[in-house]
């Protein structure tokens, strides 16, 4: 069956360490999400990419970075520049008007 | 104000019971509606989509009012596994770019 795979589950980050954040995604989905959820919060958006090679910023896009060298993966960086990393991160693929298809997320915890 | 807005609850309601809440939304070109659900610590998933004539999946129903720019989800009969939150996802411009709502949690007790 077709989905997204996030990975790792976990995350622990130590302050000043940059980690990466994979979203794989085998639906043939042309464009792709990365979303933050804080404790009692809606989802905010990080980036986005709605072709290979290009990407645009969300609404917090300070701290992250990503790339998309292939239609199938979005990883997600964040850097030490985002002074407060803790959250639920999902990433999502979009495939028409069928909405969002998401991964299972990965909780990021600094330490 | 915020794109889509919805009150958080929480809706303790008990088993078998009724249960309905709204979302509002602020861009009236929006085209695309959608009911997510999303359990603790998880990610969401899609429960329905909404439709401009309304629809309904089993015990859930949606509603679509475009003048007042509102999608409504009732859901009948609740089981204790319909306790969740349920976020309400409205596109923009255009369909590749949504915006969330905070949530409405539903709690059904036994």
């Amino acid at each position: 069956d077709g989905g997204i795979t996030q990975s790792p589950k976990y995350l622990f980050r130590k302050e000043g360490q940059n980690v990466t954040l994979s979203c794989e995604q085998n639906l043939n989905h042309d464009a792709m999400y990365w979303y933050r959820q804080d404790p009692g919060q809606g989802l905010r958006l990080i980036y986005y990419s709605q072709i290979v090679n290009d990407f645009q910023k969300g609404d917090i896009a300070e701290g992250y970075s990503v790339s998309r060298e292939k239609k199938e993966s979005f990883p997600l960086t964040v850097t030490s520049a985002q002074k407060n990393p803790t959250a639920f991160y999902l990433c999502a693929s979009i495939g028409g008007k069928r909405g969002y298809t998401f991964g299972s997320g990965t909780r990021l915890t600094v330490v | 104000r915020k794109e889509v807005e919805q009150d958080p609850g929480p809706f303790n309601v008990p088993e078998g019971a009724t249960v309905a809440f709204n979302c509002t939304y602020s861009n009236s070109a929006s085209q695309s509606f959608f009911w997510y659900r999303q359990d603790c610590r998880k990610e969401p998933k899609l429960l329905m989509s909404v439709y401009s004539s309304g629809n309904e999946d089993g015990r859930f129903t949606a509603q679509l009012n475009r003048a007042s720019q509102y999608i409504s989800l009732l859901i009948r009969d609740s089981k204790l596994s319909d306790s969740a939150t349920y976020l309400c996802v409205v596109s923009g411009s255009n369909d590749y770019k949504l915006s969330f709502g905070a949530g409405t949690t539903v709690t059904v007790r036994a």
